[in-house]
């Protein structure tokens, strides 16, 4: 089974400041990780996903994640936040024949001007 | 948009009545989901159903009932309701076990925000 740790719980952020998230996971087989955001009263969208390949993947938006496997981590970045930046952040991950997402606890990111 | 649409978005019950949320998806997913999302609480997991099958009941109460009559749809029926159980219900899909972890993202719908008098 694969479980997921995400280091903080709430993270405030000027405008215009970099912001990391931190996710730490445990787990036995080959692992796909994911970043989700929850806006206030919305379900969960995904932000990006780590299924093999390249470990730095980008969303749309300008937030990155790094696989790292000897660390087991999969941190959240993004260089520059805006106030529309703030919301829920979940990492998630799967492995193996596992098809179910253990999700981590949340990190609240809130922007301020 | 998603491609999971739950219906109602917001319900308000008494603790007897009898009400259903309803989760329809046409992603071609063979798995879904339902997890309860409340206030400083992580994410729990339901149920898990796998080609209408129920693989996943996470020590649910029998007042939370799980029915999938189709790979797209899958209800959630409720009744005698305590106000503990007021939370987000949110509904997911994604394909299903064997792909080794391949595609198996998760969408969310947009959640029933449940509130019980």
């Amino acid at each position: 089974a694969q479980s997921v740790t995400q280091l903080d719980s709430q993270v405030p952020v000027f405008e215009e400041a970099p912001v990391e998230l931190r996710c730490n996971y445990s787990s036995s087989v080959s692992v796909y990780l994911f970043w989700y955001v929850q806006y206030p009263n919305q379900g969960l969208q995904l932000l990006l996903k780590y299924l093999s390949g390249s470990t730095l993947v980008e969303s749309i938006n300008g937030f990155e994640a790094e696989f790292n496997k000897s660390q087991t981590s999969f941190h959240l970045r993004k260089p520059s936040v805006h106030i529309s930046d703030t919301a829920e952040y979940f990492c998630a991950v799967t492995g193996g024949n596992d098809y179910k997402l253990s999700f981590g606890a949340g990190t609240t990111v809130t922007v301020r001007a | 948009e998603t491609g999971v649409t739950q219906t109602p978005r917001h319900l308000v019950m008494g603790m007897t009545n009898k009400k259903s949320l309803k989760c329809e998806q046409h992603l071609g997913h063979n798995a879904m989901y339902w997890y309860k999302q409340s206030a400083k609480k992580p994410l729990e997991l339901m149920f898990v159903y796998n080609f209408k099958e129920q693989t996943e009941n996470n020590s649910v109460p029998s007042r939370f009932s799980p029915e999938c009559p189709n790979s797209s749809h899958l209800f959630l029926h409720l009744h005698t309701l305590q106000p503990e159980d007021s939370a987000l219900y949110l509904c997911a899909s994604s394909h299903p076990v064997g792909g080794y972890g391949r595609n198996t993202e998760a969408f969310f719908g947009q959640g029933t925000r449940l509130t019980v008098v």
